[in-house]
């Protein structure tokens, strides 16, 4: 059974970086798959932020620039993302996702999510 | 902005039938998956490439498409329906996953 586990500071200063990290279980990192990370400020809607392959390969979405770093650690069987220069509109949930490749099902899975809030 | 439209709210009579769209450019060429989430919870996939179902999602939920407009509808609408409905799908490029603005369903 597949779960994905969130994890982060809570709290974030403005202008800092924000650093989650999802744990996986259940499936292999190694493992042909997409991992993607969307959040949910409150509120409002989902918006998707970035997505990780088996092989490394990353996308992002525009609206972040160069603010967004997805990575993972193979040995780890976790997931990383790193939001830079971060302001309060960057509070909200944050979700780590995986596509349920045996169905060929996008965003298959999600975890419980793990809310960030950026205040002085 | 999102790239894909929804109707902000719906509602439906316990029992009766609604459909919920998604209207987008990008959809004419790939299809749509559909979340709903609940309050303080987590969305879950109800429907992908445009009308399969997870294992566990009743029958009672269905996709369909046309052109630029993606639909999701429930027959036989339950109160356990009540929940915020999201479609999903690519951008223009092909790349990036893009969400619509969400519908909330209310279940009369």
């Amino acid at each position: 059974q597949v779960q994905l586990q969130e994890s982060g500071p809570g709290l974030v200063k403005p202008s800092g970086t924000l650093s989650l990290t999802c744990a996986v279980s259940g499936g292999s990192v190694t493992s042909p798959n997409w991992w993607s990370w969307v959040r949910q400020p409150p509120g409002k809607g989902l918006e998707f932020l970035a997505q990780v392959n088996h092989g490394g390969y990353t996308n992002y979405n525009p609206s972040f620039k160069s603010r967004l770093t997805i990575s993972a650690d193979r040995s780890k069987n976790q997931i990383f993302l790193k939001l830079n220069s971060v302001t309060a509109a960057d509070t909200a949930v944050y979700y780590c996702c995986m596509d349920d490749v045996t169905v060929g099902a996008t965003l298959g899975y999600w975890g419980q999510g793990t809310l960030v809030t950026v205040s002085s | 902005s999102s790239e894909l439209t929804q109707d902000p709210t719906v509602s439906v009579a316990l029992g009766q039938t609604v459909t919920i769209t998604c209207q987008g450019d990008s959809l004419g060429t790939y299809y749509a998956n559909w979340f709903q989430q609940k309050p303080g919870q987590a969305p879950i996939l109800v429907i992908y490439t445009k009308n399969n179902r997870p294992s566990g999602i009743p029958d009672r939920f269905s996709g369909s498409s046309s052109g630029d407009t993606a639909s999701l509808t429930i027959t036989g609408a339950q109160a356990e329906d009540e929940a915020d409905y999201y479609c999903n799908t690519r951008d223009s490029s092909g790349i990036h996953l893009v969400f619509g603005g969400g519908t909330k369903l209310t279940v009369l």
